[in-house]
């Protein structure tokens, strides 16, 4: 069974201020990990992967994220906040044994001007 | 290239009624999603079709809610009749072939108010 939980359901930052959005998975085979930004009345948008080929994954917008085995974590991070970061983040799973994605509960980010 | 399109964007309805929802997905995906996004919640698939062939109808309450894809393009998945609790942004997704490391490609949702 697989499943992702988000720890933090708001989180605020100050602009300039580190992000750090936190994620941990539960899987009984080895992971696809996914990052997702959602956007005010907008659809949900792929920010990065983890498919094994790296342990640290950068994508879009300044976000990258760091898959640690021994924790069981894929927590995003981004050096400096900006306003237009504003959004709801969802972490998800899936694996080679199965194509459904599972989603987390999504992490709201306010950043403070 | 164009979207995953959805429509309508909003709806609202009485409890009990029926309504139905549109997706067209991008061009030349074959796999498409329909997810259910309740309020404070991750989305929650409810039917997965590869083509116009189903892969996954686990979590779909089959006796209110159906979902189609005749022509293995284009969706509609209809609730009938409509519970409170049903109250949910809806969301379509496609992928080019389903594949578990692939991308999803999210429509901007309908949502459903069940008053």
């Amino acid at each position: 069974a697989q499943s992702v939980t988000q720890l933090g359901s708001h989180v605020s930052v100050s602009e300039g201020a580190l992000v750090l959005l936190r994620c941990n998975y539960s899987s009984s085979v080895p992971p696809y990990l996914f990052w997702y930004v959602q956007y005010p009345n907008q659809g949900l948008q792929l920010l990065l992967k983890y498919t094994s080929a790296a342990t640290l994954v950068k994508g879009i917008n300044g976000f990258e994220a760091e898959f640690k085995k021994s924790e069981t974590s894929f927590h995003l991070t981004k050096p400096s906040a900006h306003m237009s970061d504003a959004a709801e983040y969802f972490c998800a799973v899936s694996s080679n044994t199965g194509n459904q994605f599972y989603f987390g509960t999504g992490t709201s980010l306010t950043v403070i001007p | 290239e164009a979207g995953v399109a959805q429509s309508p964007r909003y709806k609202i309805i009485e409890k009990r009624q029926s309504v139905a929802f549109w997706c067209n997905p991008i061009s030349g995906h074959a796999t498409l999603y329909w997810y259910q996004q309740i309020l404070g919640q991750g989305p929650k698939l409810l039917i997965q079709f590869q083509n116009n062939g189903v892969v996954d109808d686990s979590q779909l309450p089959k006796d209110r809610f159906s979902a189609e894809r005749l022509k293995g393009v284009d969706s509609t998945l209809k609730i009938q009749p409509a519970k409170l609790e049903d109250s949910a942004v809806y969301l379509c997704a496609s992928s080019l072939d389903g594949t578990p490391n692939e991308k999803l490609f999210f429509g901007s949702g309908t949502q459903l108010s069940v008053l």
